[in-house]
C-alpha cells in the first residue's frame, strides 16, 4: 500500500524554466514532508522540508507547497538548470516512520 | 570522511547464501534505517534501530535480520537468499530532537545480485 505516490515518472524542461514536481498522500497523520534528490550511483540526499503546519517554504531556487485539505505536495524549481536532473523523490514522515514515493527523473535540457 | 558508509557496495552471491551488509555512521545520530528499493526504483522501509532498540520492522520476511551492536551501526545479515532479494539497500541515519525536520542521511547504497 504506496502511502505516498508520485504519479509521473519522467519530467523534462528546458534550462531556465520552471520544474514542477507533484506528490500525493493518502495518510493524513504525516507531520513532515521532504524532498530527496537522488544522482546514479548515490544516496538520496535531503533538499528540502516542510511542516504540515505550513503551506510554503522557500530555499533560494527551491520551493514546496502543501495542500493538506488535498493531500498534495509540491516542489517547485526556478529556474530550472541542467544540474538539477536528478530522481526527486518525495517523502513524508510520521515520528520514525518515512514513507517514499517512486520518484521522477527531471530532465532539465539546455 | 563519508558520513552514513555502506559495505560491500556490490554484492553477487547464489541462491541460498547467507550475506550480510553493515552500515556505520559517524554523525552522532540515534535512529538507522535499512531501506530496500526494488526494480520499481520504490524506496521501501525495512527497519528502524532508535538507541540500538528495534522501533520499525515492515513486513520482512524473517530471514532478514538487522543487528546494532551500538548507536553508530546497523548492519543487515541475510539468510538464505532468493532471487526476489536482488535490490539497492540503502541505509540512513537521522538525528530526533524538538527542531528535527526528519531529514535522513543515506549512505551510497549497496548493490546486492542473487543468482
Amino acid at each position: 500500500d504506496q502511502q505516498v505516490k508520485q504519479n509521473s515518472p519522467s519530467l523534462s524542461v528546458q534550462e531556465g524554466r520552471i520544474s514542477i514536481l507533484n506528490c500525493d498522500y493518502t495518510n493524513s497523520m504525516f507531520d513532515y514532508f521532504l524532498w530527496y534528490k537522488k544522482y546514479p550511483a548515490e544516496g538520496p540526499t535531503f533538499l528540502i522540508s516542510i511542516s504540515s503546519i505550513k503551506d510554503k517554504n522557500e530555499d533560494g531556487r527551491f520551493t514546496v507547497f502543501l495542500n493538506k485539505s488535498a493531500k498534495h505536495l509540491s516542489l517547485h524549481i526556478v529556474p530550472s538548470q541542467p544540474g538539477d536532473s536528478a530522481v526527486y523523490f518525495c517523502a513524508a514522515l510520521f515520528v520514525f516512520d518515512m514513507r517514499f514515493g517512486a520518484g521522477t527523473r527531471l530532465t532539465v535540457k539546455p | 570522511d563519508t558520513a552514513v558508509s555502506q559495505t560491500p557496495k556490490y554484492l553477487v552471491t547464489q541462491m541460498g547464501n547467507d550475506k550480510s551488509i553493515k552500515c556505520e555512521q559517524n554523525l552522532g545520530h540515534d535512529t538507522m534505517y535499512w531501506y530496500k528499493q526494488d526494480s520499481k526504483k520504490f524506496l521501501k522501509i525495512m527497519f528502524s534501530y532508535n538507541n540500538k532498540e528495534l522501533i520499525i520492522n515492515e513486513t520482512v520476511p524473517n530471514r532478514f535480520s538487522p543487528k546494532s551492536p551500538d548507536k553508530a551501526h546497523l548492519n543487515l545479515h541475510i539468510n538464505s537468499l532468493e532471487l526476489g532479494d536482488s535490490a539497492v539497500y540503502f541505509c540512513a541515519s537521522s538525528q530526533e530532537g524538538p527542531t528535527n525536520t526528519g531529514e535522513l542521511f543515506f549512505g551510497e547504497g549497496s548493490r546486492l545480485t542473487v543468482l
